[in-house]
């Protein structure tokens, strides 16, 4: 079956410039989580969704990062105005149940903001 | 501040050895997860561990949690090669069942 797949793999940005990173959830997968993961160090949490509804966006790092999943599955991660410290992989993850014990991960946006 | 740290941070060691990665955290949970992350590619989910005394294994890898001492251990034993890799340990904080706090990983090579 299918896993959490997410595109493009790989973003080069120029500084200042708007980028949408997509994740496509496991079919049926109720929460999705977007992280943002530094080079050589954990995964850091950005934003949890259940369904299409955003439960919490505590961790998204400033006014310039926005999320949405408007129809409870496809969910996209826009960064607007990037800047070079956004460069990082960001990952995302979905888990069958509300707030589910396992979450399963796609394999990473790597965005590049020159 | 809630901290989750991993030690060794980076491990290299023979195939055949038997050796554990230590997790720490600072706030009370009795949520913990094990990922393992090959370089390029998702995170894989090993354990998840919801209560004391939990103990997990699979194939050549055992992992435990002591809530109390607030420390998870994940032991290798008689380690091969397919197993380098870099593991996370994470933790759930306040129960939330989704914010999780990570630790910063310990890569791990297994020399044939």
């Amino acid at each position: 079956g299918a896993g959490v797949s997410q595109s493009p793999r790989y973003k080069v940005a120029k500084r200042g410039q708007d980028v949408a990173l997509r994740c496509d959830p496991i079919s049926g997968h109720v929460s999705l989580f977007w992280y943002q993961q530094a080079l050589g160090q954990g995964p850091e949490f950005l934003t949890y969704f259940q369904n299409e509804a955003q439960l919490d966006k505590s961790g998204l790092p400033s006014d310039r990062f926005f999320a949405e999943r408007p129809e409870g599955s496809v969910s996209t991660l826009k960064i607007q105005r990037t800047q070079q410290e956004d460069s990082a992989v960001y990952l995302c993850a979905s888990s069958l149940e509300v707030a589910g014990y396992e979450q399963y991960f796609g394999p990473g946006t790597r965005l590049t903001v020159t | 501040e809630l901290k989750v740290e991993q030690n060794p941070l980076f491990l290299s060691m023979q195939e055949g050895k038997n050796y554990t990665i230590y997790c720490n955290y600072s706030t009370t949970s009795d949520r913990l997860y094990w990922y393992r992350q090959d370089p390029g590619k998702s995170l894989e989910s090993l354990f998840v561990l919801l209560s004391n005394g939990a103990v997990k294994q699979e194939g050549r890898l055992m992992a435990s949690l002591d809530t109390k001492a607030r420390l998870s251990t994940l032991h290798i034993t008689a380690a091969v090669h397919d197993l380098s890799a870099t593991y996370f340990c994470a933790v759930d904080i306040n129960l939330s069942n989704y914010q999780l706090i990570w630790g910063a990983g310990t890569k791990l090579i297994i020399k044939p």
